[in-house]
């Protein structure tokens, strides 16, 4: 258990439509970064907050879009959902900004499926 | 070109064997190396983490960075059917993955008891 908790585990939702995913870092953890996992891309970076602040963007949709709220959490919204938005989503926290040898630690994920 | 390019495999070996698995990279800014290992339907977990070239040993583990070829080895010795899982390399060039870590696409590996 690597103390980072996501929920909900499995979503199923259709086309069109919107979700919230949810992440809480572990204890004391400053950054929360979101990747997205899918059969033919693998694992990609979406975006990072550290202490609040947006601090990197990778690959995020503009549909996509996160936050990072005073106690830590960190929600993924996702919009206008369409079929190739199904995948896994992984929230990972490290401890500061996430230079030098820092480690990011996984949550177990959240697996979206769109109909 | 991807930046990081890693055979999915399934590799499959017997019990007690050494594994090597391999990833090979483009960007010469990357300093910062690792392997993740991932079990079906969890999250990755960190194996071993590398700055620069050189070798690291943890336990039955070895990872290996090689810049001036851009290839990077995680080496396990004496494979156990618990070491069945995805093995994902991932880089990047300024630490712990401040803009994020570049992954490869993972290999599958299955030890045979």
């Amino acid at each position: 258990d690597s103390g980072v908790t996501q929920t909900p585990k499995h979503l199923i939702t259709a086309t069109g439509q919107r979700v919230t995913l949810r992440c809480s870092p572990r204890s004391g953890d400053l950054s929360v970064y979101w990747y997205q996992q899918s059969l033919d891309q693998g694992l990609q970076f979406l975006i990072q907050y550290y202490n609040g602040e947006e601090r990197a963007k990778g690959n995020i949709l503009e549909r996509f879009s996160a936050q990072q709220f005073p106690d830590l959490h960190s929600e993924l919204n996702l919009s206008s959902l369409e079929l190739g938005d199904s995948a896994l989503y992984f929230c990972a926290s490290s401890v500061g900004t996430g230079r030098g040898e820092e480690t990011q630690y996984f949550g177990p994920g959240t697996r979206l499926l769109v109909l | 070109q991807k930046e990081v390019e890693q055979d999915p495999g399934p590799l499959s070996v017997p019990e007690g064997a050494i594994v090597s698995l391999n990833c090979t990279y483009s960007n010469s800014a990357f300093q910062y190396f690792m392997w993740y290992r991932q079990y079906s339907r969890k999250g990755p977990e960190l194996l071993m983490y590398t700055y620069s070239s050189g070798n690291k040993e943890d336990g039955r583990f070895t990872a290996q960075v090689d810049k001036s070829s851009k290839y990077i080895s995680l080496f396990i010795r004496d494979s156990q059917p618990s070491d069945s899982a995805t093995y994902l390399c991932a880089m990047s060039d300024t630490g712990g993955g401040a803009d994020g870590l570049t992954f490869g696409k993972g290999t599958h590996l299955i030890i045979q008891p």
